[in-house]
């Protein structure tokens, strides 16, 4: 099975600032790798597919890099509504699997 | 707008099976451009993959769950089901249900549409 690792676990910011949050795989997974925000008693809402294409409706602040084993979520000028946890999650192999997710708080 | 909606019981009692169905509203689940799928995130874990089930019924399960897992659609209805049988305290999670676009070389595939989610409690 393909294991996903992001870091930091938790990370504090402030609104404007730029954050970024890393993810890695356990082995090569191409650019097959999602982003997803989830807040507390919600479910996920995808931001990122294919490593760096923007899903429709997702702010542009958020974008995504990275091919291999290393990625990265970038959030450009925090704003309230982003503070949540954020998911890695890789699509190359059965079975899917999930980062355990960065909590971006204040 | 494309809306899914988990239903079934949120007390199961343990060696029983946890049975839950998911309403899809919005879009037709006859669509072959999408895979149905279920999640569960366990109180305080990551999300783990259970399996999905095409429209044509074909399946694809965790081989972690597999043993236990059974997907089922019901095409007339626009619903699609899982079972999990003998169910632990382990089993005990928010599970959810979500819709997955097919492989495409350009943009991969991934899970764009999730139900809200239905916490189930295995307990006695």
């Amino acid at each position: 099975d393909i294991q996903m690792t992001q870091s930091p676990s938790s990370l504090s910011a402030s609104v404007g600032d730029r954050v970024t949050i890393t993810c890695r795989a356990s082995q090569s997974i191409s650019r097959s790798l999602n982003w997803y925000q989830q807040k507390p008693g919600k479910a996920p809402k995808l931001l990122i597919y294919a490593a760096s294409s923007l899903h429709s409706g997702v702010p542009l602040r958020f974008s995504g890099s990275g091919s291999g084993t290393d990625f990265t979520l970038t959030i450009n000028g925090l704003q309230p509504e982003d503070f949540a946890t954020y998911l890695c999650q890789q699509s190359d192999g059965f079975p899917y699997s999930f980062g355990q997710g960065t909590k971006l708080d204040i | 707008q494309v809306h899914l909606q988990e239903s079934g019981p949120r007390l199961v009692k343990p060696s029983q099976t946890l049975s839950l169905t998911c309403t899809v509203s919005g879009d037709s689940i006859r669509s072959d451009n999408y895979y149905w799928n279920w999640m569960r995130q366990a109180p305080g874990k990551g999300l783990e993959w259970i399996g999905y089930i095409f429209h044509t019924g074909n399946t694809y399960y965790n081989p972690s769950l597999k043993s236990r897992v059974t997907l089922s659609v019901d095409t007339s209805k626009n619903q699609f089901s899982l079972h999990l049988s003998s169910v632990t305290a382990a089993d005990t999670a928010v599970y959810y249900c979500a819709r997955k676009t097919v492989y495409d070389i350009l943009t991969g595939d991934y899970f764009d549409q999730w139900g809200q989610g239905s916490l189930v409690t295995v307990s006695s």
